[in-house]
């Protein structure tokens, strides 16, 4: 089964300082992986996702994240914070080729601190 | 504008108290899911549904009960309300014969307290 690990369940950053909130994935097969944001009474936001080609995606508000094969790794990162960019950030993996469901990380509280 | 709605967005209820959660989405989704997310867990799918009349268990069905009659539309049934389902409940739909590579476009929550 796969499954998805967020190794922090807090990142603090400065204002102006360059993030990256950490994601790990376990799957039998090749991963489709996305990022969500929830800000404070919202539903949930699609940031990004990976399906295949470049490893380095691009998404929303400046947010990019990287896949990295061998280390089983989908970070998401950007490079100046922004105070509004706190929030909670979700990982997700399904699996190509499979009609399995999204399963997500248990989530990252991102604080940006001016 | 394309959305998903949900309501009630807060309920407080008493245990085993029928209670029906809508969803409706008009952006003419195939696919569409029911998530709960309790502090620590993250988001954990409780039904999802292909298609209309075509509904399938997530990983934690147990006390819920689904159905979807029309595309746009997919209720969520506590039949026998417990104060462990006492959670925050998101609707989602995506489009595509395989949704899970798609975007999913999450309602705005349904924040539920059973007493």
């Amino acid at each position: 089964a796969q499954s998805v690990a967020q190794p922090e369940d807090q990142v603090n950053v400065a204002e102006g300082n360059p993030l990256t909130v950490k994601c790990t994935y376990s799957v039998s097969g090749n991963p489709y992986l996305f990022w969500y944001v929830q800000y404070p009474n919202r539903g949930l936001q699609f940031l990004l996702k990976y399906i295949t080609g470049d490893n380095l995606v691009k998404g929303s508000y400046g947010f990019e994240a990287e896949f990295n094969k061998s280390q089983t790794s989908f970070h998401l990162k950007k490079p100046s914070a922004l105070v509004s960019d706190s929030a909670l950030y979700f990982c997700a993996v399904s699996v190509r080729g499979r009609n399995t469901p999204l399963v997500f990380g248990k989530g990252t509280r991102l604080s940006v601190i001016a | 504008e394309a959305q998903v709605t949900q309501n009630p967005r807060y309920l407080i209820t008493v245990t085993g108290k029928k209670l029906t959660v809508t969803c409706s989405q008009n952006m003419n989704h195939e696919y569409m899911s029911w998530y709960r997310q309790d502090p620590g867990l993250g988001l954990r799918q409780i039904y999802y549904s292909m298609n209309v009349e075509v509904t399938d268990k997530g990983d934690v069905p147990e006390g819920y009960k689904v159905s979807r009659k029309e595309k746009r539309n997919f209720p969520l049934i506590l039949e026998s309300p417990s104060p462990n389902q006492t959670s925050l409940y998101f609707c989602a739909s995506t489009s595509g014969t395989l949704p899970f590579t798609n975007t999913q476009y999450f309602g705005p929550g349904t924040r539920l307290t059973v007493l």
